[in-house]
């Protein structure tokens, strides 16, 4: 168990439909990552957030946006949901971007969103 | 832009043998470089990872790797295979230029790992 939580596990839902994935970091670590797992693109990031602050952007369509709050828990929102956004979506958690790169991610268990 | 290539879909072992699975990269400035093993319907799990220092880095359930920088590999071994081992492999780096440290890791495809009893 890596101490990051994500909630739901599992999400159905139709084409054009909005849906929110949750995350929670492990205790004190700062930073939240967020990445889409497909069998067609593979694992990418989407979006970073350090202590509340969006700090790097990957692939991560408009119609994606994330947010961190003042807990530092962490909001995925995917809006005008498409078939192709069927995948397995992780956030993972590091201390903190002050460390750099070298810091460790723990990921957690992720949410599977099937879009029918 | 930084890659990862993990040239083998999937690596077949005999239980109790030596396994190795591929991995190069291509970053700019130093690269920070990770191993996750990712099992069914789970989450990945940090194996080990390469920052500076000693070429051979070792990790997690007897897994290490070995850096090479003039071959810009990282592969994964461990001398003796376990069925248990069976899973996703995932390489992923980091370079040390990237965003100041605030962009995310670069995966590659990932490999299968087949430990056959």
């Amino acid at each position: 168990d890596s101490g990051v939580t994500q909630t739901p596990k599992h999400l159905i839902t139709a084409t054009g439909q909005r849906v929110t994935l949750r995350c929670s970091p492990r205790s004190g670590d700062l930073s939240v990552y967020w990445y889409q797992q497909s069998l067609d693109q593979g694992l990418q990031f989407l979006i970073h957030y350090y202590n509340g602050e969006e700090r790097a952007k990957g692939n991560i369509l408009e119609r994606f946006s994330a947010q961190q709050f003042p807990d530092l828990h962490s909001e995925l929102n995917l809006s005008s949901l498409e078939l192709g956004d069927s995948a397995l979506y992780f956030c993972a958690s590091s201390v903190g971007v002050s460390s750099g790169g070298q810091e460790t991610q723990y990921f957690g268990p992720g949410t599977r969103l099937l879009v029918l | 832009a930084q890659s990862v290539a993990q040239p083998e879909d999937q690596v077949n072992v005999a239980e109790g043998n030596p396994l190795t699975v591929k991995c190069t990269y291509s970053v700019s400035g130093n690269p920070y470089l990770f191993w996750y093993v990712q099992y069914p319907n789970r989450g990945l799990q940090f194996l080990l990872k390469y920052i500076t220092g000693d070429n051979l880095v070792k990790g997690s359930y007897g897994f290490e790797a070995e850096f090479n920088k003039s071959q810009t590999s990282f592969h994964l071994k461990k001398p003796s295979a376990l069925v248990s081992d069976s899973a996703l492999y995932f390489c992923a780096v980091r370079g040390g230029n990237s965003g100041g440290g605030a962009d995310g890791l670069t995966f590659g495809k990932g490999t299968h790992l087949i430990i056959q009893p």
